[in-house]
């Protein structure tokens, strides 16, 4: 079945450094959606792209899918302590439901 | 902002009980479902809901579990005889279109001792 891959699983920075989480997916996807997990809370989605070679942005953050839609980045420039969490990809296929990667839990050091 | 909620937050049960999990999804919402998160794992998923019936299921979701939309507002798991491996979060989750930005609830901490 559909599988998505997350690297790496943890990270920890020093805060101002920069941050990426990468995914992949063993399927083409249809869109790719990502959410953040702050510790004992629930996933809160951030964003989805669904067009091939897609970019985003939201304030520090850069959302990539790749163009063969199968892969997918998320870049975090100058980390602040508000940005500690689990950051988890997650892939649509063509049945509508999320399968999510195993996320990366990232520790930002004051 | 609407909110997908979820009650109990914490629900301890005896291994062999049933449980039923409860949620209210967002109220324009037309599509639900259920993931389970074991601690510090990813979330899985266990069951899409849409116009009344299962669109999907997992291998998780075996025939100890069941899904209702018993009225317009509430979707519910149950879990018929609760087995020790069955102790996770669950999360609820609706969405306004199949597949895209899901709304989680804050969970459901369910142990099974």
């Amino acid at each position: 079945g559909q599988q998505v891959m997350q690297i790496p699983q943890y990270q920890h920075v020093q805060e101002g450094e920069d941050f990426t989480t990468y995914c992949n997916s063993s399927t083409t996807l249809s869109n790719i959606q990502w959410y953040k997990q702050r510790p004992g809370g629930h996933p809160v989605f951030l964003i989805q792209l669904v067009k091939s070679g897609e970019v985003k942005k939201q304030k520090r953050l850069t959302f990539q899918f790749g163009e063969a839609k199968k892969n997918s980045s998320l870049h975090i420039t100058a980390t602040q302590t508000t940005d500690v969490g689990t950051y988890f990809c997650a892939g649509s296929g063509n049945t509508g439901k999320l399968i999510f990667g195993q996320g990366t839990t990232l520790q930002v050091k004051p | 902002e609407p909110e997908v909620t979820q009650t109990p937050s914490h629900q301890v049960t005896q291994m062999g009980q049933e449980v039923i999990l409860r949620c209210v999804p967002i109220s324009n919402h037309l599509y639900f479902y259920w993931y389970r998160q074991i601690l510090g794992q990813k979330v899985e998923f266990l069951v899409s809901f849409y116009n009344n019936e299962i669109s999907e299921k997992s291998e998780i979701f075996d025939d100890q579990f069941s899904v209702e939309r018993p009225d317009g507002s509430n979707f519910t798991l149950k879990i018929r005889s609760t087995k020790l491996e069955d102790s996770a979060m669950y999360f609820c989750a609706s969405t306004s279109r199949g597949g895209y930005g899901y709304t989680f609830g804050s969970g459901t901490r369910l142990t099974v001792v």
